[in-house]
């Protein structure tokens, strides 16, 4: 079954206690992309992934990093979480440049204390 | 001020309501129009995609676009207690390739 998939699901974890979330595709999309989604703010593009080992800001890159050694996975690391990242993350891809249908994976909800 | 709004609702409507969802934005270079559907508990899926200016119809949805207004809407005619959503507008356009804008997402409710 093609799909997105992302661990772990659900996290509760400290302030300052390095974490890494992670997404894998297995329909051999180029592009991937990170958002975070917050009551009133929508989805918010955190980082995004052209192809392996090309990687580009989006909108709310601050605290986090990614990399992007294999084309089947994009794992978002937070080197040192704060509470203000405490949201509902989202992992995505999409055959080339990311303008055609994006899937998204189930969501991944981190809480932050 | 954000490059697209959208308004969050709630919106409730009985069945059979014709529901219309509007985004407005202010990057002139967006080119690429999309609406997706994001059922509680799960991940966005894409509804419909629309390039430029112009309507698209699949089934009970129309998209427009007017990109000299900076407006777009999603129709759903006879909509169904099913379409309960939270629908979000996306755009994509300029030099910012792979860089996608969402806007804040309506929650609707279709009640039988």
């Amino acid at each position: 079954e093609a799909q997105v998939t992302q661990n772990p699901r659900y996290l509760i974890t400290v302030t300052g206690k390095k974490l890494t979330v992670t997404c894998s595709q297995n329909m051999n999309h180029e592009y991937m992309s990170w958002y975070r989604q917050d009551p009133g703010l929508g989805l918010r593009q955190i980082y995004y992934s052209m192809n392996v080992e090309v990687t580009d800001k989006g909108d709310v890159p601050e605290g986090y990093k990614v990399s992007r050694k294999e084309k089947r996975n994009f794992p978002l690391i937070l080197e040192s979480p704060s509470p203000n990242q405490t949201s509902l993350y989202f992992c995505a891809s999409s055959p080339s440049t990311g303008t055609e249908t994006q899937y998204f994976g189930p969501g991944t909800r981190l809480l932050v204390l | 001020q954000k490059e697209v709004e959208q308004d969050p609702g709630p919106l409730s409507v009985p069945e059979g309501a014709i529901v219309s969802l509007n985004c407005t934005y202010s990057n002139s270079a967006f080119q690429y129009f999309m609406w997706y559907r994001q059922y509680s508990r799960k991940g966005p899926e894409l509804l419909m995609y629309t390039y430029s200016s112009g309507n698209k119809e699949d089934g009970r949805f129309t998209a427009q676009v007017d990109k000299s207004s900076k407006y777009i809407s999603l129709f759903i005619r006879d909509s169904q207690p099913s379409d309960s959503a939270t629908y979000l507008c996306a755009m994509y356009g300029g030099t910012s390739y792979g860089k996608l804008t969402f806007g804040q997402g309506t929650i609707l409710t279709v009640h039988p």
